[in-house]
């Protein structure tokens, strides 16, 4: 059963708007949550990481929530660029450190257009 | 900056060839990883590796062997490549907190 369910599973926005992803899970124990940006024909580039119960983090135009309680998180993207367009994955971790499985999301595809 | 590489970035065989893929990293890292990642799935991991000569089972396992011969490589190989392995795999390795690495990825199609 998937563990972690990501929606949209495709996303198309204006350059310039706002958008959010989502991330439901059922992993536990969920010890961290992590937001990847996957581009064509290249690897995971993690853009930031959740750890405590209710969490938020900010990376430039990329936000996060996490709320443990509720099993959810999510990735906001303000002003969207072209650049933006890929896929983000939501990778829960039951661990926090190389001992522990890492869950993933099957991604949200985001596509931007002028 | 970390940096994992993986050789080669694409293949194409045959139904019953023989195929290994490679991964090296230069992170001084214990932890080695090899996913596949498929349309309408997260990546699912197939092996893993604490160090050198070390081998642990992951979730999606069979038809794939790995071998971990040094702490810098890890090779995943398919002996018997069947249609249903035609995936994107990727390699990745981890720190000790558990921050993970990926290589940007091995295409491969079995024809």
């Amino acid at each position: 059963k998937t563990q972690v369910e990501q929606s949209p599973q495709s996303l198309v926005v204006r350059q310039g708007e706002n958008c959010v992803l989502q991330c439901n899970y059922s992993v536990t124990p969920d010890n961290h949550l992590r937001w990847f940006k996957q581009d064509t024909g290249k690897g995971l580039v993690s853009l930031t990481v959740l750890v405590d119960q209710k969490d938020k983090t900010s990376n430039g135009r990329y936000s996060a929530t996490l709320d443990k309680d509720a099993k959810h998180s999510t990735l906001h993207i303000t002003a969207t660029l072209l650049d933006d367009t890929a896929t983000y994955i939501c990778v829960v971790g039951d661990r926090g450190s190389a001992l522990g499985r890492l869950h993933f999301g099957a991604g949200t595809q985001l596509i931007v257009i002028p | 900056e970390a940096a994992v590489t993986q050789s080669p970035r694409n293949k194409v065989t045959v139904t019953g060839g023989n195929v290994t893929l490679s991964c090296r990293q230069t992170n001084s890292h214990n932890y080695m990883y090899w996913y596949r990642q498929d349309t309408g799935h997260g990546l699912r991991l197939i092996h893993y590796s604490y160090g050198a000569g070390n081998l642990q089972i992951g979730d999606v396992p069979d038809g794939y062997k790995a071998t971990r011969t040094t702490q810098e490589d890890f090779f995943l190989l398919l002996e018997l490549a069947s249609p249903s392995q035609t995936s994107l795999y990727f390699c990745a390795s981890s720190d000790a907190r558990g921050e993970v690495f990926f290589g940007k990825g091995t295409r491969l199609t079995v024809v």
